[in-house]
């Protein structure tokens, strides 16, 4: 079965430095998708950033990037020019294959921004 | 469009109660998704839709039924309330083709006494 582990519960950056986030995941398919999820304290849950697996390229979003690595089964967000509003609750996501419907989430990482 | 919303945001009940959650989305996702959220656990999937009029077991799906009788909405029903069941309840629906991403509903926060 697919897993997926956040090894870090809680995380701290101060205002504009950068952070990285880690993820890892468990899977026997070669074709798959992954997620960051922001879970700021409203509750709503964003998408941050996807990956596709079959895509070597490193996907980026603004100050959001991350680094891929498939063979090692790693998938790390990387935040720049950290803000006060990215302090939030950060969930890794994985999805199987076309034909098959579930998500498997880590238990989170709390990013917490030092002014 | 609204996106995906949820009613109500808030529920106290008391063990044995029953009740029912709506979840209704306005982008035509055939893919429809019931998860709880507890302290430490991350998301876990209780049921599933890939279309109307059908539905799927999750991850922790014992407690819950769902029905879906039109596309745009998933309901999830606690029959009988336990404390176990004191959780905050997020609906999600995404495309049936890649990438998948899911939109995520506002979630509910339901205390079971």
């Amino acid at each position: 079965a697919q897993t997926v582990t956040q090894s870090q519960p809680e995380m701290s950056v101060q205002e504009a430095e950068t952070v990285t986030l880690s993820c890892t995941y468990d899977t026997s398919e070669s074709d798959y998708y992954l997620f960051w999820y922001k879970q700021p304290p409203s509750r709503q849950m964003i998408l941050v950033i996807r990956q596709e697996a079959y895509k070597q390229q490193n996907a980026t979003e603004n100050r959001f990037s991350v680094n891929f690595q498939k063979a090692a089964k790693s998938f790390s967000l990387k935040i720049s020019d950290s803000q006060l509003g990215d302090a939030a609750m950060y969930f890794c996501a994985y999805r199987g294959p076309s034909g098959t419907y579930k998500y498997i989430f880590g238990t989170g990482t709390r990013l917490k921004v030092l002014a | 469009n609204a996106g995906v919303t949820q009613t109500p945001k808030f529920r106290v009940l008391k063990t044995g109660q029953s009740m029912t959650l709506l979840c209704a989305q306005d982008m035509n996702h055939e893919y429809m998704y019931w998860y709880r959220q507890d302290p430490g656990m991350g998301l876990r999937l209780i049921h599933y839709s890939v279309g109307e009029g059908t539905t799927a077991k999750g991850e922790v799906p014992d407690g819950y039924n769902v029905s879906r009788l039109k596309k745009q909405n998933f309901l999830l029903g606690l029959e009988s309330a336990a404390p176990s069941q004191t959780s905050v309840y997020f609906c999600a629906s995404s495309y049936r083709v890649s990438p998948y991403e899911q939109y995520f509903g506002p979630g509910t926060r339901l205390t079971v006494t």
